[in-house]
């Protein structure tokens, strides 16, 4: 089965920094593009980003780009979310998701997401 | 960025009775290389993540029951479920994946009457 883990969630003040970090299991990790979404509290979904199975391909959303940056390790079957300049905005349920076979931006499995608190 | 808008945003049906969410797109989601409509459905269940439920717009994805049916195409699209079980109570969600950003719908919430 597949599995994705999300970690790294918690509070953090306006203007600061997270990484959130998702571990893989249950697939060939580098064959998959993984994909990053959130949910503001009793909101709809928003996709952020996402980047290729070999890193070499990455996309963002505009209301992230610029503060927020994608990166995998292979190594470690682990996707990472590194945030930057956080606002009360950014507060939401993070997700990973890894792509459907073949169509990269279709999200085949979630993760249970770590929640961020932006709050001073 | 393609606005997705879905309607109703809530629902409540009758157990064993059909029910049809709509969602329609600013923009055609018809991709003319593959002539195919880059749609997807989601569902969430309270407290869950989303799940992947159909693709391409009326592809189901494996393991969904099958009276869950996708159509449409261009900017219109409608996802049917044939007769309402009380597991299928969540919130669901149309999305492009058609253009960047990759934009949801607001949600339908379904309900058992």
């Amino acid at each position: 089965q597949v599995y994705l883990v999300e970690s790294g969630g918690g509070l953090v003040k306006p203007g600061g920094s997270l990484r959130l970090s998702c571990a893989a299991s249950g697939f060939t990790f580098n064959d998959y593009y993984m994909i990053w979404i959130r949910q503001a509290p009793g909101k709809g979904l928003e996709w952020l980003s996402y980047i290729s199975g070999s890193g070499d391909t990455i996309s963002y959303a505009d209301s992230v780009k610029g503060r927020f940056t994608i990166s995998r390790d292979n190594a470690k079957n682990s996707v990472y979310l590194q945030m930057d300049s956080l606002t009360a905005e950014d507060t939401a349920v993070y997700y990973c998701a890894r792509a459907a076979f073949m169509i990269r931006r279709v999200m085949a499995y979630w993760g249970q997401g770590t929640l961020v608190t932006v709050s001073s | 960025d393609f606005v997705m808008t879905q309607s109703p945003d809530s629902l409540a049906v009758s157990l064993g009775e059909r029910a049809t969410i709509r969602c329609k797109s600013s923009q055609s989601v018809l991709y003319s290389s593959n002539n195919m409509n880059h749609l997807s459905w989601y569902q969430q269940k309270p407290g869950q993540p989303p799940k992947l439920l159909i693709y391409w717009a009326s592809t189901r994805e494996s393991g969904v029951p099958d009276r869950f049916s996708g159509s449409g195409s261009g900017t219109d699209f409608t996802l049917t479920i044939s007769s309402l079980q009380a597991e299928d109570v969540a919130v669901y969600y149309c999305q492009q994946y058609y253009s960047s950003p990759y934009t949801f719908g607001q949600g339908t919430r379904l309900e058992i009457k």
